[in-house]
């Protein structure tokens, strides 16, 4: 079965420092794998997509992710915090199961970014 | 120019209601979704229609039933609202069935 897992319910940093933010997901085929953010009371936004063209992923706003197989993780990055980051990230895995886009959304991270 | 878009953006109604929210893309897309935010911030697809046609179809009470006139539009009507409709409600569209999708702002829906 398809699934995807973010380790972290909640992640706080203050404002210039890294953020990580962890995905884990199982696909029984090469999934296609997103990170959206969802700012309050807003709707879905892409940050980046990872198609199995290069690991490292770069996205919008200074975030990337990197594909790895092995460790079955597709992790979100970014140097350095702003404020304006503060939001609900979503990994999410496209199993291609079916052949039809049935996107399997992580439960999310909320994302708090202290000054 | 807003990609997808969706009306109302808010909905607050009576239990036992029939309400319907509108979806519109004009991204020329082919394939448009249906997904359900809870109030835990899961989100789960509900349909999918490509080129008019029902594609996907998760298990969802026969209340719910989609409709897509064209294939820049699909609406969602739900007959007999009960409490546990509350809820975030997100249109999505993608240029074929395997392609990216891109999410509309969402409509929330209160059933009081």
């Amino acid at each position: 079965a398809q699934s995807v897992t973010q380790l972290d319910s909640h992640v706080s940093v203050s404002e210039g420092t890294p953020v990580l933010l962890r995905c884990n997901y199982s696909s029984s085929y090469s999934p296609s794998l997103f990170w959206y953010v969802q700012h309050p009371n807003k709707g879905l936004q892409l940050l980046l997509k990872y198609t199995s063209a290069a690991t490292l992923v770069k996205g919008i706003n200074g975030f990337e992710a990197e594909f790895k197989k092995s460790e079955t993780s597709f992790h979100l990055t970014k140097p350095s915090a702003h404020m304006s980051d503060a939001a609900e990230y979503f990994c999410v895995v496209n199993p291609f199961s079916g052949g039809y886009n049935k996107l399997i959304f992580g439960a999310g991270t909320r994302l708090a970014v202290h000054p | 120019d807003t990609a997808v878009s969706q009306t109302p953006k808010y909905l607050v109604t009576q239990m036992g209601n029939d309400k319907s929210i509108k979806c519109e893309q004009n991204l020329g897309h082919d394939t448009m979704y249906w997904y359900k935010q809870d109030s835990k911030k899961f989100l789960k697809i509900m349909f999918s229609y490509n080129n008019k046609e029902l594609i996907i179809n998760e298990t969802v009470p026969n209340r719910f039933s989609p409709k897509s006139p064209d294939k820049a539009h699909l609406n969602l009507h739900i007959n007999s609202l009960e409490l546990g409709d509350s809820a975030v409600y997100f249109c999505a569209s993608s240029q074929d069935t395997l392609e990216t999708q891109y999410f509309g702002p969402g409509t929330r829906l209160l059933v009081l």
